[in-house]
């Protein structure tokens, strides 16, 4: 059964940083496509980043410079490194994953970046 | 970065088929932008219904299909049911280096 747990979550100052986690069963982190998705309140869902199964990276605009995307494979664990949070980063973030593993979605974690 | 437009809103009748599209700033939607459909009610995480433009889970409801048709992609629905009635999102891939959800469709079943 595929689940994904995110994790780390959490009040933060503008400025701060934050390591969220997504904990994978049910199937490979390495040998699949991965992304975290972040919806603001009220918001509709917003593309953060993607780690594909070869390694390669890829983050949007609004985060380039400033999050990190990666994986533990030891772990089964997709992580996000979140630095010089903004209050425009307040958001769910959700891990994802591609293809025949897309579903089902985590529970997502809360950040809030506030001072 | 590119734009993808959905339908702000929509509304069906209990029964009734409706069709959701995907469009793209940069042109034709094709199978190389990999579409996904998601449904998100209040509340909850979004589900994936469909990915890789028609690909379904075992779980996706049977009256749901996605496809291509006229430079956009495409999620219809025959037969709405009540519990229908949410937020869909489709999603797409640029070249790999970059993926954009629409803003989303807020679906009613009336």
């Amino acid at each position: 059964e595929v689940q994904l747990v995110e994790s780390g979550g959490g009040l933060v100052q503008p400025a701060g940083s934050l390591r969220l986690s997504c904990a994978v069963s049910g199937f490979t982190v390495r040998n699949n496509h991965m992304s975290w998705v972040r919806q603001a309140p009220g918001k509709g869902l917003e593309w953060v980043s993607i780690i594909y199964n070869n390694g390669n990276t890829y983050y949007a605009d609004s985060v380039k410079g400033r999050f990190t995307i990666s994986r533990d494979n030891s772990r089964n664990t997709l992580y996000l490194q979140m630095n010089s949070l903004r209050p425009e980063d307040t958001a769910v973030y959700y891990c994802v994953a591609y293809g025949g593993n897309s579903d089902p979605w985590g529970q997502g974690t809360l950040v809030t970046v506030s001072s | 970065q590119a734009v993808v437009t959905q339908e702000p809103s929509l509304t069906v009748s209990p029964g009734g088929t409706v069709t959701l599209t995907c469009g793209s700033s940069t042109g034709a939607v094709t199978s190389g932008h990999y579409p996904y459909w998601f449904q998100q009610k209040p509340g909850q995480a979004p589900r994936t219904l469909i990915f890789d433009t028609r690909d379904k889970h075992p779980w996706t409801p049977a009256r749901f299909s996605g496809s291509l048709l006229g430079g956009k992609a495409t999620l219809t629905l025959s037969g709405a049911q009540p519990e229908d009635e949410a937020e869909y999102y489709c999603f797409l891939s640029y070249s790999g280096a970059s993926w954009v959800f629409g803003g989303g469709t807020k679906l009613t079943v009336l």
